[in-house]
C-alpha cells in the first residue's frame, strides 16, 4: 500500500523556468511533510517541510504548497538551476510516528542549460 | 561538523552469504534509523533507535536482518542469510532527538548487490 505516491518518475525543466514536482498522499494522520533532494550516491538531503496547519511555506527558491482536501502537496523551485538536477523524494509523518518517515518514489528533476 | 558515516560503500556477495553494515550517527544524535533502498522506490524504514533501544522495528525481516546499537552510537545491521531481494541501498540516518520534527540526517549509503 504506496501512501505517498509521486505519479511523475521524471520530469525536465528548462534551465530559469519554473519546476513543479507533485506528491499525493491517501493517510488523513499524515500531519507533516517533508521533501528531500538526492544526488547519485549520496544520501537525501532535506529541502523544506510543511505542517498540516499551513498551506505554504517558502524558502528561497522553493515553495511547498499543501492542499489538505485533496491530500496533494506540490514543490516548486523558481528559478530552476543546473543544479537543482537530482531526484527528490516526497516524504510523510503522522502524529504519532516516532519521527518515522514515509517515502514516495522520487521523481527525477533534470534541468536543461 | 562531521556527517553520518556508513562503511562499506558497495559490497557484492553471493546469496545466502551474510553481510554486515556500519553506521556512526552525528556526534549527539541520540535518534538512529535504517532505511531499505531498492532501486525505483523510496527509502523505506526497517529500524528506528533512542539511543540504545528500539522504538521501531516493525518492517524489519527479523528472520534474516538484525541490527543493534551498542552504547547507544554506532550501529551495525546485518543480513543473514542474504537473498536477491536484499540488492537495495541501505540508508543509515540520524536526528537529535525523536522529538517533533527533527531533521533527519541521512549517510551516504551501501549498495549491496547480492548475486
Amino acid at each position: 500500500d504506496q501512501q505517498v505516491k509521486q505519479n511523475s518518475p521524471s520530469l525536465s525543466v528548462q534551465e530559469g523556468r519554473i519546476s513543479i514536482l507533485n506528491c499525493d498522499y491517501t493517510n488523513s494522520m499524515f500531519d507533516y511533510f517533508l521533501w528531500y533532494k538526492k544526488y547519485p550516491a549520496e544520501g537525501p538531503t532535506f529541502l523544506i517541510s510543511i505542517s498540516s496547519i499551513k498551506d505554504k511555506n517558502e524558502d528561497g527558491r522553493f515553495t511547498v504548497f499543501l492542499n489538505k482536501s485533496a491530500k496533494h502537496l506540490s514543490l516548486h523551485i523558481v528559478p530552476s538551476q543546473p543544479g537543482d538536477s537530482a531526484v527528490y523524494f516526497c516524504a510523510a509523518r503522522t502524529v504519532a510516528g516516532n519521527e518515522k518517515l514515509t517515502f514516495g518514489t522520487g521523481t527525477r528533476l533534470t534541468i536543461i542549460p | 561538523e562531521a556527517g553520518v558515516a556508513q562503511s562499506p560503500r558497495y559490497k557484492i556477495i553471493e546469496k545466502r552469504q551474510s553481510v554486515a553494515f556500519w553506521c556512526n550517527p552525528i556526534s549527539g544524535h541520540a535518534t538512529l534509523y535504517w532505511y531499505q533502498q531498492i532501486l525505483g522506490q523510496g527509502p523505506k524504514l526497517l529500524i528506528q533507535f533512542q539511543n540504545n533501544g528500539v522504538v521501531d522495528d516493525s518492517q524489519l525481516p527479523k528472520d534474516r536482518f538484525s541490527a543493534e546499537r551498542l552504547k547507544g552510537v554506532d550501529s551495525t545491521l546485518k543480513i543473514q542469510p542474504a537473498k536477491l531481494e536484499d540488492s537495495a541501498v541501505y540508508l543509515c540516518a540520524s536526528s537529535f532527538s525523536s522529538g517533533a520534527h527533527n531533521e533527519q540526517f541521512f549517510g551516504p549509503g551501501t549498495r549491496l548487490t547480492v548475486l
